[in-house]
């Protein structure tokens, strides 16, 4: 069983389209997180979820919107897509801060802006 | 979070061990040592952390010097399926926030 799912695998639109990747977890966890991991390989921190309320909004464009319905699901949408968000995108999930929380991602949406 | 330094590239002979190096030299009493990886195309995958004691599972060790400013993770019979980038994270164990601040890791190419 897929602990980390993440829909779709890839994501190829045009400049100014609105798209949304899906994540979601069936360990458990009360903590969600998305990264961003750009085409130099930086893995960066967007945002983080703790029982659907967002602990971390890290320096990112207001055109970035996370969603939480529930503790197993945190989707990302993007409004106005531009070049520069080209990138892959990773969900990961943990247990709730103050315990061991290893962190598990997904396998990562690759999105391409043209 | 304390930063970490890591060598940008190391090479294994398959069937060796991988001993790859982290120094930490700024890090803070209730800091931990995490240690990831990412192959190729896929997800970060926890590999080990600790705190000053060294650490073994089934996949690696994690061996911390007594001065808690450098590490270093030990691989024992390396494969080529561990080809991948290798990060060494320094952060509060289960902290506040709880995201991982990665830098550029080593990548460890397992050679036949």
């Amino acid at each position: 069983d897929t602990a980390v799912s993440q829909t779709p695998k890839y994501l190829v639109t045009q400049m100014g389209n609105d798209k949304s990747i899906k994540c979601e977890q069936n360990l458990g966890h009360d903590t969600m997180y998305w990264y961003k991991q750009d085409s130099k390989k930086f893995l960066k921190i967007m945002f983080s979820y703790n029982n659907k309320e967002l602990i971390i909004n890290e320096t990112v464009p207001n055109r970035f919107s996370p969603k939480s319905p529930d503790k197993a699901h945190l989707n990302l949408h993007i409004n106005s897509l531009e070049l520069g968000d080209s990138a892959v995108y990773f969900c990961a999930s943990s247990h709730t801060v103050g315990r061991d929380n290893e962190q598990f991602f997904g396998p990562g949406t690759r999105l391409t802006v043209l | 979070d304390a930063k970490t330094t890591q060598p940008p590239s190391m090479d294994c002979a398959e069937g060796r061990a991988a001993n790859l190096p982290c120094n930490h030299s700024t890090i803070s009493g209730n800091e931990y040592v995490y240690w990831y990886r990412q192959i190729h195309s896929q997800g970060p995958q926890y590999i080990i952390h600790g705190l000053k004691n060294n650490e073994t599972n089934e996949m690696a060790s994690l061996i911390i010097t007594e001065d808690r400013k450098s590490s270093t993770l030990i691989l024992p019979h390396a494969t080529l399926r561990d080809t991948a980038v290798y990060y060494c994270i320094v952060r509060v164990y289960g902290g506040s926030q709880g995201n991982l601040i990665f830098g550029k890791g080593t990548k460890l190419s397992v050679k036949p």
